[in-house]
C-alpha cells in the first residue's frame, strides 16, 4: 500500500525563523511530490511542486527532494504569522491521483 | 486555473438518508477525483471519476456506498448513500487541470449525520 507520512507536529516556530518540514513515500515508482497549504475551514491550496532530485526555491519556500532516500521537505524562510496552518505533502505517479500525507501542522508564533 | 464548485457548501443529514454532491468546472478537464477528508484528518482518495464509464474506487470505498456519476468532461455527482454518523466529513472533489499532478480542489462539501 502506498505511504506517505509526515510528523503531525505541532511544529512551532518564532516569526522570522526557518521552519522544515518533513515527508516520507513508499512508492518508489512517485514521480510528482506537491507541498499544499490548508488553513482550518479550508480546501488545500498548492505551495509548491517539485519533479527532480535537488532543491527548488519559489520566494520563501524551497522544497527539497531526495528520490534516493524517498524523501521530500519544505523550508519555509521568515517565518510569518500568516503561514501558520496545516502542511500536506503529496505524491503521485503520472496520470493517477494524489496520494496525501496526514499533514504537519505549523504555528508560528509572533 | 480551472474555477471548481461544489454544492452543497454544508448540510446536516438523518442518519439512513443519502445526499448527492455536486461538482462543476469552468473548462473540460480529464482527471477528476472526489476525496474525503474526516475531521483533523487528511485526505483520502474516494475515486476516481471516469468519464462515460464506471468510477474506479479505491480500497475500502464501494459503489453501492459511494455511486458516482460522471456525464461528461465538465461534472460530477458523489452520492453518500445510507448516512451514519461515521460518514461525517468533508468530501473534496478535486481536478487536474494541466497534466503535470497538481490537483486544484472545490470548496469542500461538509456533511454531518446525526
Amino acid at each position: 500500500q502506498k505511504e506517505v507520512e509526515q510528523n503531525s507536529g505541532p511544529l512551532s516556530v518564532p516569526e522570522g525563523a526557518i521552519a522544515s518540514l518533513n515527508c516520507t513515500y513508499s512508492d518508489r515508482g512517485s514521480q510528482s511530490f506537491f507541498w499544499y497549504r490548508q488553513y482550518s475551514g479550508k480546501s488545500p491550496e498548492l505551495i509548491m511542486f517539485i519533479y527532480s532530485n535537488g532543491d527548488k526555491e519559489d520566494g520563501r519556500f524551497t522544497a527539497q527532494l531526495n528520490k534516493a532516500s524517498q524523501y521530500v521537505s519544505l523550508l519555509i524562510r521568515d517565518s510569518q504569522p500568516s503561514d501558520s496552518a496545516t502542511y500536506l505533502c503529496a505524491v503521485n505517479q503520472a496520470g493517477t491521483a494524489l496520494i496525501f500525507g496526514k499533514g504537519t501542522t505549523l504555528s508560528v508564533s509572533s | 486555473s480551472a474555477v471548481i464548485s461544489q454544492k452543497p457548501s454544508r448540510d446536516i443529514c438523518q442518519r439512513g438518508t443519502s445526499l448527492t454532491i455536486q461538482c462543476q468546472v469552468d473548462s473540460q478537464v480529464t482527471m477528476m477525483f472526489w476525496y474525503r477528508q474526516q475531521p483533523g484528518q487528511s485526505l483520502t482518495l474516494i475515486a476516481t471519476a471516469n468519464q462515460g464509464s464506471e468510477a474506479t474506487y479505491e480500497s475500502g470505498f464501494v459503489i453501492d456506498k459511494f455511486p458516482i456519476s460522471r456525464p461528461n468532461l465538465t461534472f460530477s455527482t458523489l452520492t453518500v448513500s445510507n448516512m451514519s454518523p461515521e460518514d461525517s466529513s468533508i468530501y473534496l472533489c478535486s481536478v487536474e487541470w494541466r497534466g503535470d499532478g497538481e490537483l486544484f480542489f472545490g470548496e469542500g462539501s461538509r456533511l454531518t449525520v446525526l
